[in-house]
């Protein structure tokens, strides 16, 4: 069974430019949500999709931006990218949504803004 | 999210030392996950804890879960250098579908 596939793994933009990152989760998971990491902050949530629908949004500005397909492959959009916004984004899918529920983590796109 | 407290951000131990790593709520909690990340990698599922008052144990790892569900516990006994990465506790509250993470602890082992 594959697991989570994240595209692209590296990636170096410049201030100002938007990227699209793109998570597909194993085969049969409904539920993604995304996260940050940095060497300060740790993993910080940015939001959970499931059927197809934001459920859950974490503190970010609306530069970050989601959305879901119908085949459970999810992507994340950055607009105006900043250079704060270097980090590793790393997807989790889910079975379901739900409180007993494990995460399965893909590999992260390291996002590098120049 | 739930918000916890992890504590400490760093551990350096001797192989062969044992490591704990502590993950506290001011406020009761229904689960609470453990993942590792390995240098350069993702994290990774260890356990979940339900039940107050619950120890589970992989090996090495015990896992403890507090009485009052507000805290919980890692413990590693003689570690090793495969045991090396950041330990996340990653708590749920009541109807709360969303996995939020505590800042880690990060385990460096000297051989």
């Amino acid at each position: 069974k594959a697991g989570v596939t994240q595209t692209p793994r590296y990636l170096i933009k410049t201030r100002g430019q938007q990227v699209t990152l793109s998570c597909s989760p194993i085969s049969g998971h409904r539920s993604v949500s995304w996260y940050q990491q940095t060497p300060g902050q740790g993993l910080q949530f940015l939001f959970e999709y499931f059927s197809e629908t934001q459920r859950n949004k974490g503190n970010f500005p609306g530069r970050f931006s989601g959305r879901q397909f119908s085949n459970s492959r999810s992507e994340m959009n950055v607009s105006t990218l900043e250079l704060g916004d270097s980090a590793l984004y790393l997807c989790a899918s889910s079975f379901n949504r739900g409180m007993n529920t494990e995460a399965f983590f893909g590999q992260g796109t390291r996002l590098t803004v120049v | 999210g739930q918000q916890v407290m992890q504590i400490p951000q760093y551990q350096h131990v001797q192989e062969g030392e044992d490591f704990t790593t502590y993950c506290n709520s001011s406020t009761t909690l229904s689960n609470i996950q453990w993942y590792k990340q390995r240098p350069g990698g993702h994290p990774v599922f260890l356990i979940q804890l339900v039940k107050s008052g619950e120890v589970k144990k992989q090996k090495r790892l015990t896992f403890q879960f507090g009485e009052a569900k507000k805290n919980s516990s890692l413990h590693i006994t003689a570690t090793q250098t495969t045991d090396v990465g950041t330990y996340f506790c990653a708590p749920s509250g009541a109807g709360s579908y969303q996995l939020t993470f505590g800042k880690g602890t990060k385990l460096s082992v000297i051989p």
